[in-house]
């Protein structure tokens, strides 16, 4: 199975910092990687596809880079409404596999 | 608008059975694959299983490989997700989710399953 993993597993920023999570695949999975957002609660809403490609109605100050084994998730400006945990996810394997998550937490 | 509506969770005891369910409502459910997701109380997300178009294949996370069955009913536009002998590791929530050209694009809202004695 593919195993992904993220980093950091959680983070401190300010409203207005730019912020990078990054993902790394155990094999190479092309562009076939998946950014969620999750927050308490509540069910996990997809932000980005395709590693790059973002989702109808998602802010686009959230932006997704990689391919093969590394990706980053970037939020160029954070608001108040992003504090949450958010997960990437692989789709090069029918066997769909997730990080850990990265909890953003308001410093 | 897109729906889905899990149903069917709820306590049961260790090597009890559960299935649970999902409606779908507002796209053409037999168009699609489908998955299982579930996230235990405090942790993250673990995608559980996936299911064809058709229900002619399938696959499953090892955890529950063997315990576990994915199945549809196209006609009645539902998912369902047969449990059997389950453990107190299979607490979770369970998210039924729409596998749209390899991306979850939508989810339900969850049910809830508490395995304890």
């Amino acid at each position: 199975d593919i195993q992904m993993t993220q980093s950091p597993s959680s983070l401190s920023a300010s409203v207005g910092d730019r912020v990078t999570i990054t993902c790394r695949a155990s094999q190479s999975i092309s562009s076939y990687l998946n950014w969620y957002q999750q927050k308490p609660g509540k069910a996990p809403k997809l932000l980005i596809y395709a590693a790059s490609s973002l989702q109808s109605g998602v802010p686009s100050r959230f932006s997704g880079s990689g391919s093969g084994t590394d990706f980053t998730l970037t939020i160029s400006s954070l608001q108040p409404e992003d504090f949450a945990t958010y997960y990437c996810q692989q789709s090069a394997s029918t066997l769909r596999t997730f990080g850990q998550g990265t909890k953003v937490e308001i410093k | 608008e897109v729906q889905l509506v899990e149903s069917g969770g709820g306590l049961v005891q260790p090597g009890g059975s559960l299935r649970l369910s999902c409606a779908a409502s507002g796209f053409a459910f037999s168009t699609y694959w489908m998955s299982w997701v579930r996230q235990a109380p405090g942790k993250g997300l673990e995608w559980v299983a996936i299911i064809k178009q058709d229900g002619s294949e399938k696959y499953y996370v090892d955890s529950v490989k063997g315990r576990s069955t994915i199945s549809r009913d196209n006609a009645k536009n539902s998912l369902y997700l047969q449990m059997n002998s389950l453990r107190a590791e299979d607490t979770a929530v369970y998210y039924c989710a729409r596998d749209h050209s390899n991306r979850l694009d939508y989810w339900g809202q969850g049910t809830l399953v508490t395995v304890s004695s």
